[in-house]
């Protein structure tokens, strides 16, 4: 089955704990992105990538990294989480081809994270 | 700057009526444009998208949405609302040739039995 998972579904940490957010997906997808959904604001564009070793900084990158070391897997790194990164959290990828064709984006269910 | 606006942030509809989210964009050219749908729990699935051409476009669960230019809108209807449908609904724009997409606010869609 063709899809996007996110790993943890929920997480509790606290301020300065480094966290990773993995994401992978099996369908050999060039791009992939992060996006954080608060209310009233939608969802914002973290980072994205646009193929191995190609990354690029979204709307709202500060405080994340991410790394694209192969195509199936986009990780994202808060080094030092604050609470203001208390947020749920997507990762969404599409292939090149359709993004440009259909821009159709394939969306993980999401990671809600709380920073005490 | 690219924006999206959808001016309602909560719509409360009877089931079997019909129902019209509103979208009006902001872009220098013809974007293109999208809805998605977020069911509790779950990530975003598509709904339907207008690249160009015909437009009214047609999507997946009964919905179609009308692109109309001089009002910069892109309006999502649908002639009878299922309970179904209970979920939050979010336009979107994509710049065309490249990856950078724009969501609106959300709209939170209830549906009475």
């Amino acid at each position: 089955e063709a899809q996007v998972t996110q790993n943890p579904r929920y997480l509790i940490t606290v301020t300065g704990k480094k966290l990773t957010v993995t994401c992978s997906q099996n369908m050999n997808h060039e791009y992939m992105s992060w996006y954080r959904q608060d209310p009233g604001l939608g969802l914002r564009q973290i980072y994205y990538s646009m193929n191995v070793e190609v990354t690029d900084k979204g709307d709202v990158p500060e405080g994340y990294k991410v790394s694209r070391k192969e195509k199936r897997n986009f990780p994202l790194i808060l080094e030092s989480p604050s609470p203001n990164q208390t947020s749920l959290y997507f990762c969404a990828s599409s292939s090149e081809h359709r993004a440009k064709s259909t821009g159709e984006l394939f969306f993980g269910e999401g990671s809600r994270l709380t920073v005490l | 700057a690219q924006s999206v606006t959808q001016p309602d942030i909560h719509i409360t509809v009877s089931e079997g009526a019909s129902l019209e989210l509103r979208c009006n964009y902001s872009y220098g050219a013809t974007p293109y444009l999208f809805w998605y749908v977020q069911s509790p729990g779950q990530g975003l699935q598509l709904l339907l998208k207008y690249f160009s051409g015909d437009t009214l476009v047609q999507g997946i669960k009964g919905f179609e949405a009308e692109f109309k230019r001089s009002q910069s809108s892109f309006n999502l209807r649908k002639p009878s609302v299922h309970w179904s449908d209970a979920a939050e609904y979010f336009c979107a724009v994509l710049a065309s040739g490249t990856y950078k997409y724009i969501f609106g606010t959300g709209t939170r869609l209830k549906v009475l039995a």
